[in-house]
């Protein structure tokens, strides 16, 4: 099965940037889908195909990638912005979803 | 406002059988592929199943190992899941997310991009005796 990894938690100065990294060898075939989690919530999309934000997400969240290694950069963080964050993107067969495990953001 | 509500969560024994449901609201359900995602307490998202739009195409996760069936009722804007052979691992929250597509053109080739964009509030499954 394809295998996605993420860090487990990350931290921010407020007002600061934070970069995300997702790593697997499934990412070189798609681009990569970002979701946002709040405690009790659904997973809400991000950032989709790699640097699209859907309608309503703030533009301090931005998307990039290079080989096998998909990046969510928050510019500018803000408190309502501590959450986790999922990557996902397809496996070989093109036909099922892989999440990365997750990375716990922390806005100090 | 596009809407998605799952139901028929709860407590189950092991190796007992629960079917939830999905009720889409506010946009042409019979034109979308939809999923199933899953998360234990604790734990990360967990992607279980997808259905074309005309049932056409299912996938399920290789973990299942074909213990979950889902299905569509296009005419009732509804999604299910039939859940048999019920494990203490299957505890989770379980998500029916709508898919959607973006394409771009790559190496001179459009290529179309998968990703769900609406999801549900989820519906809790405890399996436990």
């Amino acid at each position: 099965s394809s295998e996605v990894t993420q860090d487990p938690a990350v931290s921010v100065a407020l007002g600061q940037a934070v970069r995300i990294t997702c790593q697997g060898d499934s990412l070189r075939g798609y681009f990569t889908n970002w979701y946002q989690q709040k405690p009790g919530q659904a997973p809400v999309l991000v950032i989709f195909a790699g640097n699209n934000r859907p309608s309503g997400i703030p533009d301090r969240f931005s998307g990039s990638s290079s080989g096998n290694t998909a990046f969510l950069t928050i510019t500018g963080a803000q408190a309502e912005d501590e959450a986790d964050f999922y990557c996902s993107s397809r496996d070989r067969s093109g036909n099922r979803y892989v999440f990365g495990p997750g990375t716990k953001v922390t806005v100090l | 406002e596009v809407q998605l509500v799952e139901s028929g969560g709860g407590l189950v024994k092991p190796g007992g059988s629960l079917t939830l449901s999905c009720a889409a609201s506010g946009f042409t359900f019979s034109t979308y592929t939809m999923n199933w995602v899953r998360q234990a307490p604790g734990k990360g998202l967990e992607w279980v199943s997808s259905i074309s739009s005309s049932s056409d195409d299912i996938f399920y996760a290789d973990s299942l190992k074909g213990r979950f069936t889902v299905s569509r009722d296009n005419a009732r804007n509804s999604l299910y899941l039939q859940m048999n052979s019920l494990r203490a691992e299957d505890t989770a929250v379980y998500y029916c997310a709508r898919d959607q597509l973006t394409s771009t053109i790559v190496a001179r080739a459009l290529r179309y991009y998968p990703y769900m964009d609406v999801w549900g509030r989820g519906t809790t499954v405890t399996v436990s005796s």
